[in-house]
């Protein structure tokens, strides 16, 4: 059990489109899910967290009409990059927190490799 | 403002080596974890540690945790090759499963 799963792995847009990036819980239900942001040989970033029903909490520095978070249920949490730009080309991870028997640590889910044009 | 810092930034060794990773943090901490990432690909959980003075042990690969020195050690014993990855450290924000990484250790396994 505690899989988190990404859709899609990789994706390319052209630049001033907009993209949707999925992270969900498959056999688990997840309050709280996180985004992070990982540049090429760089470490992972928080971007922001995503509660289930509210309003996602961003990072210093995140802009949040950018990157929109949007977590309607207790198994789905979308990433959405807004009028995406080449600068914003890197790998993104969401992890969730674990189910109640595995609550000692986060999940990631796969990764989503964006690329834009 | 939580601050994770590891130690070296990259490592070149020769096979059947022993050596250290080191992982300081700013703030206190109960929860530590050690990750692996190969090249394009996600993050692998190598260890939960969860209090101070523990330690897991898994193949090669050795962590511990230093609650009150705010250091965390992944101590790789008799390096093989397929160990070549990148090494991240992270730290639970006061049990929120919000993580900070560190700056991870680029390791590379001469044969």
């Amino acid at each position: 059990g505690a899989v988190v799963s990404q859709h899609p792995s990789w994706v390319i847009c052209k630049s001033g489109t907009s993209v949707k990036i999925e992270c969900r819980s498959l056999d688990f239900q997840a309050t709280t899910m996180f985004w992070y942001r990982q540049f090429p040989k760089q470490s992972l970033m928080l971007m922001a967290t995503s509660n289930e029903g509210s309003k996602a909490t961003y990072e210093q520095g995140v802009e949040k009409d950018k990157f929109l978070i949007n977590h309607a249920s207790l198994t789905l949490s979308t990433l959405t990059v807004t009028s995406a730009h080449p600068e914003d080309s890197s790998f993104y991870i969401c992890s969730a927190s674990g189910p109640l028997d595995r609550r000692t640590e986060a999940f990631f889910g796969q990764g989503t490799r964006l690329t834009v044009v | 403002e939580l601050k994770v810092e590891q130690n070296p930034l990259f490592l070149s060794m020769q096979e059947g080596k022993n050596y250290t990773i080191y992982c300081n943090y700013s703030t206190t901490s109960d929860r530590l974890y050690w990750y692996r990432q190969d090249p394009g690909k996600s993050l692998e959980s190598l260890f939960v540690l969860l209090s101070n003075g523990a330690v897991k042990q898994e193949g090669r690969l050795m962590a511990s945790l230093d609650t009150k020195a705010r250091l965390s050690t992944l101590h790789i014993t008799a390096a093989v090759h397929d160990l070549s990855a990148t090494y991240f450290c992270a730290v639970d924000v006061s049990g929120t499963y919000k993580y900070i990484f560190g700056t991870g250790t680029r390791l590379k396994v001469l044969a």
